[in-house]
């Protein structure tokens, strides 16, 4: 199984700073064949279920806004969000679709400081 | 709209099977594959398997492989997760959760409500 370790396990960033969650996996999650990163981050507020906000690594999912960006290829990962604001407090978890089982990161919790 | 709707609550005896559905609705059945997630009380997401809504096949998780099973009616656009053998480690929220084929990404994006599963005798 790939194991994804997602750092720090949590994070405190004021209103209107940047927050950076890392996520490393244990083996590559790039198909050569497409150059494509089969890694996806997910936002989890309390009580919900867990909202898509990157896939491909790198591609925001429609209606998600431009302050949040991912990048990285290969093995390691970052998901960022440029601006924090008061509704980005949630739990932030990565996960890789490149082979079974599809495992997700530990989780990352970001809270305002 | 996309709504993956989800059964109610269930509590079960250890030892006991337990059924979830997922209603699918505003989007075409067949182009998109379920998976099944769940998340034990204060932890993380665990991966349980997909279903192919055309034909019918599954992946599931070697952990699960021989407790979990998938289906699908496409006369109700609904699709089934049964776990059996419950022990108190099954106790979660279940989710049900949509992605495209294998080649477009198996990236989820939209989920059901989650089903709280409690194993209790």
């Amino acid at each position: 199984d790939i194991v994804m370790t997602q750092s720090p396990d949590s994070l405190a960033v004021s209103l209107g700073e940047g927050a950076t969650v890392n996520c490393k996996s244990s083996q590559s999650v790039l198909y050569s064949s497409n150059n494509k990163n089969y890694l996806a981050w997910y936002q989890q507020k309390p009580g919900q279920p867990p909202k898509l906000l990157i896939y491909w690594a790198s591609t925001r999912e429609s209606g998600v806004p431009d302050r949040f960006s991912g990048s990285g290829s290969g093995t390691d990962f970052t998901l960022t969000i440029s601006s924090l604001q008061a509704e980005d407090v949630a739990v932030y978890y990565c996960q890789q679709y490149y082979s079974t089982p599809y495992t997700f990161g530990q989780g990352t919790k970001l809270e305002i400081k | 709209q996309v709504q993956l709707v989800q059964s109610g609550a269930d509590v079960k005896k250890p030892g006991a099977s337990v059924k979830i559905s997922c209603k699918a609705s505003g989007y075409s059945f067949s182009s998109y594959y379920i998976h099944w997630v769940r998340q034990a009380p204060g932890q993380g997401l665990e991966w349980m398997g997909v279903i192919n809504p055309t034909g019918g096949g599954t992946n599931y998780a070697q952990k699960l492989q021989v407790r979990i099973t998938m289906t699908r009616d496409t006369s109700t656009t609904t699709v089934y997760m049964e776990l059996s053998s419950l022990r108190s480690e099954d106790t979660a929220v279940y989710y049900c959760a949509r992605s495209p084929d294998r080649n477009s990404g198996y990236y989820l994006d939209y989920w059901g409500q989650g089903t709280l599963v409690t194993v209790s005798s």
